[in-house]
């Protein structure tokens, strides 16, 4: 079945750092992939998307790149913010199956980001 | 454009007490629906999915349930509540029968049980 592996948390990084956050997964078919952020004591909001090899989403300075050979969507910000503090899960989407669309996400990264 | 709505936000109950947390999506129709729990600091599990009226799906046995009465109502109950219910519950929507389509969340239900 389908799986996703998120680099484990939490991870503390200075305001302006680079920021990684590795996802891998593992899906049989074409997914689309997804990173969610959630902030502290909110629901879960989309991020940005790619749904084939070599796409690549960006939004709020944020960027994923579908590799399709290394079955990975990175997560990368080039200078992280106080505000950027949050739980980040990548996930991942298959072709519907009789009209159901589950998504299978990692366990959540935990970033927190000092002054 | 589309809403989701989740209330309440926050529940305090006491053990064997009964559940009832709403949920309800506008601006779409058919959509599927979705019943997360999310324990603290965890990632999440879910709970009970929906492709149509009436038609639930349940992805872990347990006191919970789940029932769909209306085409962008979603409901999640219990009769009588565990400790360990306790957790942050998030409703999702998405659409319905179009590959590759993401979820999308409401602000979810903090439920402390006491």
């Amino acid at each position: 079945g389908n799986s996703v592996t998120q680099m484990e948390g939490p991870v503390t990084l200075s305001e302006e750092a680079f920021l990684t956050i590795n996802c891998t997964y593992t899906a049989t078919g074409y997914p689309s992939l997804f990173w969610y952020v959630q902030y502290p004591g909110e629901g879960l909001q989309l991020l940005l998307k790619a749904t084939k090899a070599d796409d690549k989403g960006s939004n709020k300075g944020f960027e994923a790149t579908y590799r399709k050979e290394t079955t990975s969507f990175h997560l990368e910000k080039g200078s992280v913010q106080v505000s950027d503090s949050a739980v980040y899960f990548c996930a991942l989407s298959g072709l519907p199956n009789f009209g159901n669309e589950k998504l299978t996400f990692g366990t959540g990264t935990r970033l927190t980001i000092i002054p | 454009s589309q809403t989701i709505h989740q209330w309440p936000a926050t529940l305090v109950q006491p053990v064997g007490s009964p559940l009832s947390l709403e949920c309800t999506v506008e601006g779409t129709s058919n959509p599927n629906l979705y019943w997360y729990r999310q324990a603290a600091g965890r990632g999440l599990q879910l709970l009970f999915y929906s492709v149509g009226i009436g038609q639930i799906s349940s992805e872990v046995p347990q006191n919970l349930s789940a029932s769909r009465p209306q085409d962008r109502q979603f409901i999640l109950s219990s009769k009588k509540l565990l400790l360990s219910d306790s957790g942050f519950y998030l409703c999702a929507w998405s659409v319905r029968g179009q590959a590759n389509q993401p979820q999308h969340f409401g602000d979810g239900t903090r439920l402390s049980i006491l």
